[in-house]
């Protein structure tokens, strides 16, 4: 059963708009973490974004903002005043497993795209 | 500077060929990881290793075996390749294992088998 689903595989966004993408997420444990990444067409995975399941409070970095919704499983990115520069997959992880033997598990992607 | 560092960025071997991928982080970090992207851009984890000791091997094929020679580096070594392991192979690490530990990858290894 897919643990993370992301339903957009591909958006299409005007520059300085902002963005959200889906993300909703499956586990029966108490204690999780969801991660976003940004994956450019140069390949490599860049972090951007951490969530707690016990954060009171969304998190934030920069123009990143977590939307948590813990009684709807979901955990969607918000990036505000897109540049061009965010044209890029963009993927979101659940960890889990036991204590010392975690791992992430990584939805299918979402390809974003910014029009000038 | 870089954080972590994987060698070499493209392989281009033909098939029944054995090949391996180095990793090396600097962050200090306890834990590497390593994961397989499909040509669909899925991501999965394959091994990960927690100060040299294996973790979790996640049902991947004996031909792939990786070593850790300290808690900096870990090797993925990959024998008799098939044209099905073409994929992009990272490598990461994270300081702990659990909590709110944050893996940060390395850029890369793009495997092509012919």
């Amino acid at each position: 059963a897919q643990k993370i689903t992301q339903t957009q595989p591909g958006m299409f966004v005007q520059e300085k708009e902002a963005v959200t993408l889906d993300c909703t997420y499956d586990t029966s444990d108490p204690s999780y973490g969801l991660f976003w990444y940004k994956q450019p067409s140069s390949g490599e995975m860049i972090f951007l974004i951490y969530q707690g399941s016990y954060d009171q409070q969304n998190a934030t970095e920069g123009r990143y903002s977590l939307n948590f919704q813990k009684a709807r499983k979901s955990a969607n990115l918000v990036i505000s005043a897109s540049q061009l520069g965010d044209s890029a997959m963009y993927f979101c992880a659940m960890r889990e497993g036991q204590q010392g033997a975690q791992k992430l598990v990584f939805g299918q992607g979402t390809r974003l795209t910014i029009n000038p | 500077d870089t954080a972590v560092s994987q060698t070499p960025k493209y392989l281009v071997t033909q098939m029944g060929n054995d090949k391996s991928i180095k990793c090396e982080q600097n962050l200090g970090h306890d834990t590497m990881y390593w994961y397989k992207q499909d040509s669909k851009k899925f991501l999965k984890i394959m091994f990960s290793y927690n100060n040299k000791e294996l973790i979790i091997n996640e049902t991947v094929p004996n031909r792939f075996s990786p070593k850790s020679p300290d808690k900096a580096h870990l090797n993925l070594h990959i024998n008799s390749l098939e044209l099905g392991d073409s994929a992009v192979y990272f490598c990461a690490s994270s300081l702990l294992q659990g909590a709110a530990d944050t893996q940060y990858f390395g850029p890369g290894t793009r495997l092509t088998v012919l």
